[in-house]
């Protein structure tokens, strides 16, 4: 058991649609990071959330939003999506961004993009 | 930029083969190292990490890792390999006192045979 649940597992959009990404914290954490993993490549950060505040964002185009809630949930939200996009995308938890808590991945949404 | 670079793309290796992973990094200030590994199916877990203290560091499954500042590496180590530890392995860093965006290795893929 992961502890970080994503939502959905799979997901096929084509190009110029929106999607939005669901992502459940480790009980007990309140820090929620997004990383896009391409085929063959190691995770790359997106942006993470604390405290429903987008706290660091990584080189992604604005297309690439997000949210927190106040249950410390987190959406993901990509608009226009472009072929490349397509990727396996990684939530990850962590009690608090200024205590060295490791991150805790949940299995991740593959998003194909056609 | 910063960047995080493993050597090694795939390693295949017999059972009871003794494995080495390199892993360098760019950062040049206080930087926090882990090791991920990604079973098939499965999610990313956290297999060791270094904040602080001690170089050598161990993780679960008999991996250990050396931190070796002047180097700028943390390489991934284990005696001896068994089949199931058949995975792909990533290296990350982050930057500074408190755990942020990690950047990731592209990863390694090991395959060990029995």
């Amino acid at each position: 058991d992961a502890g970080v649940t994503q939502s959905p597992t799979h997901l096929i959009k084509t190009r110029g649609q929106q999607v939005t990404l669901r992502c459940s914290p480790k009980s007990g954490h309140d820090t929620v990071s997004w990383y896009q993993q391409a085929l063959g490549q190691g995770p790359q950060f997106i942006f993470q959330y604390y405290e429903e505040e987008e706290r660091q964002r990584g080189n992604f185009p604005d297309r690439f939003s997000g949210h927190q809630f106040p249950n410390y949930s987190s959406e993901l939200n990509v608009n226009a999506l472009l072929l490349g996009d397509s990727a396996l995308y990684l939530c990850a938890s962590s009690l608090d961004r200024r205590d060295n808590s490791p991150l805790h991945f949940g299995n991740g949404t593959r998003l194909t993009v056609t | 930029a910063q960047s995080v670079s493993q050597h090694n793309h795939h390693v295949i290796l017999s059972e009871a083969a003794s494995l080495e992973l390199g892993c360098n990094y760019s950062y040049g200030g206080t930087v926090n190292l882990f090791w991920y590994v990604q079973y098939p199916g499965q999610h990313l877990q956290l297999l060791l990490k270094y904040f602080s203290g001690d170089p050598l560091v161990k993780g679960i499954k008999g991996f250990e890792a050396e931190f070796i500042k002047s180097k700028f590496s943390f390489n991934l180590r284990k005696p001896s390999v068994q089949w199931s530890d058949t995975a792909e392995y990533f290296c990350a860093v982050s930057r500074g006192s408190t755990l942020g965006r990690l950047y990731f290795g592209r990863g390694t893929q090991l395959t060990v045979w029995p």
